[in-house]
């Protein structure tokens, strides 16, 4: 049973417009997410984090919005651009019960210029 | 540095082969993990291993063995493998297993392939 989905498997977006990349949970005891990217030959590489205490955490481009109730986040990128391709991972952990990081399947994300 | 190496990129076994996978970092992160990924698939948690301990083994097969000789290096021991263990196998660090701050710094992977 998967604790993290990422239910659309790829997302093209014109450049220079907003990419919304979703993610939903199960495990109610997750309380810090990430999101990592990764290009083809190379490991996933740490994008950016969210605790559960906050609803929204930005770094520059990226924006990570988290919604407790529906056990949703979602990663925005504005504006999107070429160099962001790559496939994108919704991770959580749960700090109670030494739980290392879970991982969604992944969005391709294709950015057309 | 900042990067965490592993070897070798690519790798082809048979069935009856004994090969091992090394994973190295040297920014003294004291938690080191396996996971393994296939097509389409998450990458799905193997091994953990905190200040050189092995902490967790997702109940993985026997026929994969880790082995963390000092705190910059990790090892995974393959033997007896079967075709379906085909896969990118990822190695990752961080400061320590509860580190949540930066998440876990990633190798690009080996590929491998069981013939």
């Amino acid at each position: 049973d998967q604790q993290v989905k990422q239910n659309s498997p790829s997302l093209s977006v014109q450049e220079g417009r907003i990419s919304i990349l979703n993610c939903d949970y199960t495990n109610s005891m997750f309380d810090y997410f990430l999101w990592y990217k990764k290009y083809p030959a190379e490991g996933p590489t740490f994008l950016i984090s969210i605790s559960s205490i906050k609803d929204k955490n930005e770094d520059g481009r990226f924006t990570v919005f988290l919604n407790k109730s529906a056990k949703h986040l979602s990663l925005h990128i504005v504006p999107s651009q070429p160099g962001d391709s790559a496939v994108y991972f919704c991770a959580a952990s749960a700090y109670s019960g030494n739980t290392p990081l879970v991982f969604g399947k992944g969005t391709r994300l294709s950015v057309i210029a | 540095d900042t990067e965490v190496t592993q070897t070798p990129k690519h790798l082809v076994m048979g069935m009856t082969n004994k090969k091992s996978l090394k994973c190295e970092q040297h920014m003294g992160h004291r938690a080191m993990y396996w996971y393994k990924q296939k097509a389409k698939k998450p990458p799905e948690l193997m091994f953990v291993y905190s200040y050189e301990k092995l902490s967790i083994n997702e109940s993985v097969p026997s026929r994969f063995s880790p082995e963390c000789p000092n705190s910059s290096l990790l090892n995974l021991h393959l033997h007896a493998l079967q075709p379906e263990d085909s896969a990118l196998y990822l190695c990752a660090s961080s400061q320590t297993f509860r580190d949540r701050g930066g998440g876990y710094t990633f190798g690009s992977g080996t590929r491998l392939t069981v013939v």
